[in-house]
């Protein structure tokens, strides 16, 4: 069946580090993958999506490319900041509507 | 516009006890979902409503879960009688009737659910 599998937390870095939390899936025909992000106190928010193989998601400074060859979708961004703090989930949607979901992992950024 | 609300936010019932959420979707959204997530663990999909008609119940765990949506506009997830593994997150999603497979899901807060 379908699942997503992502890098357990917390993970913790200082204010400007690099960040990747890695996400791989498993699903049959070609999934949609999508990053949502909970903020402390707040509902799910979608952070970027794909919806096929080599797209590039973007947005707030973070990015994520749709690798089929190695059924991932690593999220990246370049300098972090305290603000970036957060619980962030990596989620598929293969032929049904629904969202298959990591984990979670949560994001710690200590000034 | 406002966004999707949840009520309660947070509700703590015993053990044997009936709870009701409630999920207002965006205006004009008829695809309404709800997902949970137990402590711990990743959030699991419950079920997805078309208008008012259920379209996929496959992840309700059991039947003291009873989902509605009566008249296609809001819609309430009953749990009873409640148990103590019930405890978790709820979380209530809409998008439009004509969005496909890689639209966005829109998310309310949550109701926090605690089961003693």
């Amino acid at each position: 069946g379908n699942s997503v599998t992502q890098m357990e937390g917390p993970v913790t870095l200082s204010e400007e580090a690099f960040l990747t939390i890695n996400c791989t899936y498993t699903a049959t025909g070609y999934p949609s993958l999508f990053w949502y992000v909970q903020y402390p106190g707040e509902g799910l928010q979608l952070l970027l999506k794909a919806t096929k193989a080599d797209d590039k998601g973007s947005n707030k400074g973070f990015e994520a490319t749709y690798r089929k060859e190695t059924t991932s979708f690593h999220l990246e961004k370049g300098s972090v900041q305290v603000s970036d703090s957060a619980v962030y989930f990596c989620a598929l949607s293969a032929s049904n509507y629904q969202l298959i979901w990591g984990a979670g992992t949560k994001l710690i950024i200590k000034p | 516009e406002a966004g999707v609300t949840q009520f309660p936010s947070h509700s703590v019932i015993e053990k044997g006890q009936t709870v009701t959420l409630r999920c207002d979707p965006i205006s004009g959204h008829d695809n309404l979902y709800w997902y949970r997530r137990v402590m711990g663990k990743e959030i699991k999909f419950l079920l997805h409503f078309v208008k008012e008609s259920k379209q996929d119940e496959s992840g309700m765990p059991n039947n003291r879960f009873l989902a509605e949506r009566t008249g296609g506009t809001y819609s309430t997830l009953k749990v009873q009688p409640a148990e103590l593994e019930d405890s978790g997150v709820y979380f209530c999603a809409s998008s439009p009737l004509t969005s496909g497979l890689g639209y966005e899901q829109f998310f309310g807060p949550g109701t926090r659910l605690t089961v003693l």
